[in-house]
């Protein structure tokens, strides 16, 4: 079975520019979400997409957004990079096993660098 | 408030030595706690999974517990190695309607030779 995958893994943009990383989820998982991650800082939840409608969205300003794609690959758009951006963005795919847990297997991850 | 925290913020042991790293939560209604590994740059990876009647969980040199009463757990490794060296995550998930999921702060270990 195939894990998750990201694309890029690795990304430099300069400042005012717009970056969109894509994610494959596990076959047959329907839920994505997306964190970020900077140095020394735990994950931070941006939002979650499910049958591609947002179901959770974290607290992040209006330049991050995503989307899911009816064979559940989700892509995120962040508009207007700032340094402040530079990160490790994670995409973690989630099934259900039914109400008793759910499973979530993250990518590799795409490391973003604003200049 | 639904709220994972996790000690020490970080540790350092020498390799062949033990430790113990602390979660405690207070999450509810609780689903599960799952403890990860992330190496530096790469994506977390599963350690574990409980669900609130599993007390114990191990996974080769890696042992998870969990005390629902308490609202506790704790992951224990035996024999460190150079290769344990990384951020340990604490998750809660619950579950009300559909599942939530909440991320401890993280702990860094650093195994040295």
């Amino acid at each position: 079975k195939a894990g998750v995958t990201q694309t890029p893994r690795y990304l430099i943009k300069t400042r005012g520019q717009q970056v969109t990383l894509s994610c494959s989820p596990i076959s047959g998982h329907r839920s994505v979400s997306w964190y970020q991650q900077t140095p020394g800082q735990g994950l931070q939840f941006l939002f979650e997409y499910f049958s591609e409608t947002q179901r959770n969205k974290g607290n992040f300003p209006g330049r991050f957004s995503g989307r899911q794609f009816s064979n559940s690959r989700s892509e995120m758009n962040v508009s207007t990079l700032e340094l402040g951006d530079s990160a490790l963005y994670l995409c973690a795919s989630s099934g259900v096993r039914g109400l008793t847990y759910n499973e979530q297997f993250f990518g590799p991850g795409t490391r973003l660098t604003v200049l | 408030k639904n709220q994972v925290e996790q000690s020490p913020q970080s540790l350092i042991i020498l390799e062949g030595k033990n430790c113990t790293l602390q979660c405690n939560y207070t999450v509810s209604p609780f689903s599960n706690l799952r403890w990860y590994k992330q190496d530096t740059g790469r994506g977390p990876v599963s350690l574990t999974i409980m669900t609130f009647s599993e007390n114990t969980k191990s996974n080769g040199r890696y042992t998870a517990t969990l005390d629902a009463d308490t609202k506790q757990s704790s992951l224990h490794i035996t024999a460190s190695q150079l290769s344990d060296s990384a951020s340990y995550i604490c998750v809660v998930s619950l579950y009300t309607g559909g599942f939530k999921t909440i991320f401890g702060a993280g702990t860094r270990l650093f195994v040295k030779a």
